[in-house]
């Protein structure tokens, strides 16, 4: 098994809702990435647990809540977001996270709509 | 501050050859790849260089300068499904991967 799974592919939600977004890999990585990214734009690094920690968080507002309840899931808590977190939302995976090749596999992504 | 620079689009022909260049100026060095991403889909890794030189893949080879900061895609034999953005990205000294904004390359039959 070569991938990344995320769901839902695609989200519409107001800015009073809670919801989740999932991630699955079955590659052994022991490292996870959120990125989020905005149309013609490069991915921007939200998050990376590591062994299971959360080794960085890139600043991100406190509306986005990581947890990665095991080594194979990760997941994205979503709560009273605005309108401009409307973006498509990646989740990747690697080997590990402070290697020099370390290849990032990236799931299919979640569109996320905040209306 | 870091940087990397791609041009932001690029037109070839179908069957031709096309180099997309990447300029960069970062904390550090740890390798630099390049990723494929087809609108709305997530990016697929092609290449990592981290020593000077060619890698040649198939149609796709990356090239890499590290005195110079510099690294191209060279595509050959371009087909129709080879439209899409190119992400070109650094490895810092910190371990991070620092993104290029992408170059769109459109294929015209």
């Amino acid at each position: 098994d070569t991938e990344v799974t995320q769901t839902p592919k695609h989200l519409v939600m107001g800015m009073t809702n809670k919801k989740s977004l999932k991630c699955e890999q079955h590659m052994g990585h022991r490292a996870m990435y959120w990125y989020k990214q905005k149309a013609k734009k490069p991915p921007e690094l939200m998050f990376v647990y590591s062994y299971e920690k959360l080794s960085i968080n890139e600043s991100v507002p406190s509306r986005f809540s990581p947890e990665c309840p095991n080594s194979s899931l990760l997941n994205l808590h979503l709560h009273a977001l605005q309108p401009e977190d409307s973006a498509l939302y990646l989740c990747a995976s690697s080997q590990d996270e402070g290697v020099g090749a370390n290849v990032l596999t990236f799931g299919a992504g979640s569109r996320l709509t905040v209306l | 501050g870091q940087n990397i620079d791609q041009p932001t689009e690029m037109t070839a022909t179908e069957g031709a050859i096309v180099q997309i260049n990447c300029t960069y100026q970062t904390s550090g060095f740890n390798g630099l790849f390049w990723y494929q991403q087809h609108a709305g889909e997530a990016p697929t890794f092609l290449s990592y260089n981290v020593l000077d030189g060619l890698e040649e893949k198939g149609r796709f080879s990356s090239f890499l300068s590290r005195s110079k900061g510099y690294s191209y895609l060279l595509l050959k034999e371009l087909q129709m499904k080879d439209s899409a953005s190119y992400l070109c990205a650094v490895r810092d000294s910190n371990y991070q991967l620092i993104w290029g904004a992408g170059t769109k390359l459109i294929i015209k039959p």
